[in-house]
């Protein structure tokens, strides 16, 4: 069975730009969440979609952000325009259920570079 | 305001040794308390984890020691291997409502396991 895959692997953009990063969950997973990773620091909650809805966006930092889910099946994550403070890395993670019983499977991240 | 303080920041062992990673948490409603692994260039991924309703578990050489009053949960690497060199992060789940199946994690410990 495929894992969780993300794309691209690493982004390198300047200030400004836009960037938008994809997110492919395990077949099947109804529940698809977004993380961030700021070197150093705590991986933090920025959303959950179920199926194509979005369930709980109370992680999103800003409205520079913007995250889809069409068709309930892949999901991405736009940022527009890009700032330093965007920089990290960017996990996805899936899951069958939600809470306990639905084990989150986090794909490799997205590395982004704001510069 | 970060809900969960997870120490130390790194850690060095000696083969067979014991590893031991401390995290604490604020609200007493968390009710799962997961522990993700994370190698480089992968995504975490679920080790062990523990409900407050046991004072431990354990699975292989991993053990989770939960303590309900004082609101802390360790994790126990015993005879700490090489393999076991990786990024451990401690985490709680929110129990219910629109937040239902969302993770706070811990800052992370990178744990090395000299030979």
């Amino acid at each position: 069975e495929a894992g969780v895959t993300q794309f691209p692997s690493h982004s390198v953009i300047e200030k400004g730009q836009t960037v938008t990063l994809r997110c492919d969950p395990i077949s099947g997973h109804d529940n698809l969440y977004w993380y961030r990773r700021v070197m150093g620091k705590e991986i933090k909650f920025l959303l959950h979609f179920v199926k194509e809805s979005k369930q709980d966006e109370s992680g999103m930092p800003n409205n520079r952000f913007l995250a889809e889910r069409t068709g309930g099946t892949y999901s991405t994550l736009k940022v527009q325009p890009a700032e330093l403070e965007d920089s990290g890395v960017y996990f996805c993670a899936s899951s069958q259920v939600s809470g306990e019983g639905g084990e989150q499977y986090f794909g490799p991240g997205t590395r982004l570079t704001v510069t | 305001q970060q809900q969960v303080k997870q120490s130390p920041q790194s850690l060095i062992v000696q083969k067979g040794g014991i590893s031991i990673i401390n995290c604490a948490y604020e609200n007493t409603a968390f009710d799962y308390f997961p522990w993700y692994q994370q190698f480089p260039g992968k995504g975490p991924a679920l080790l062990i984890a523990i409900r407050p309703d046991v004072s431990e578990k354990k699975e292989g050489r991993f053990t989770i020691s939960f303590n309900k009053s004082a609101k802390q949960f360790s994790l126990h690497i015993m005879d700490s291997q090489p393999g076991d060199s990786a990024t451990y992060f401690c985490a709680v789940l929110y129990p219910g409502g629109t937040s239902y199946g969302k993770l706070t994690f811990g800052q992370g410990t990178i744990l090395t396991v000299h030979p």
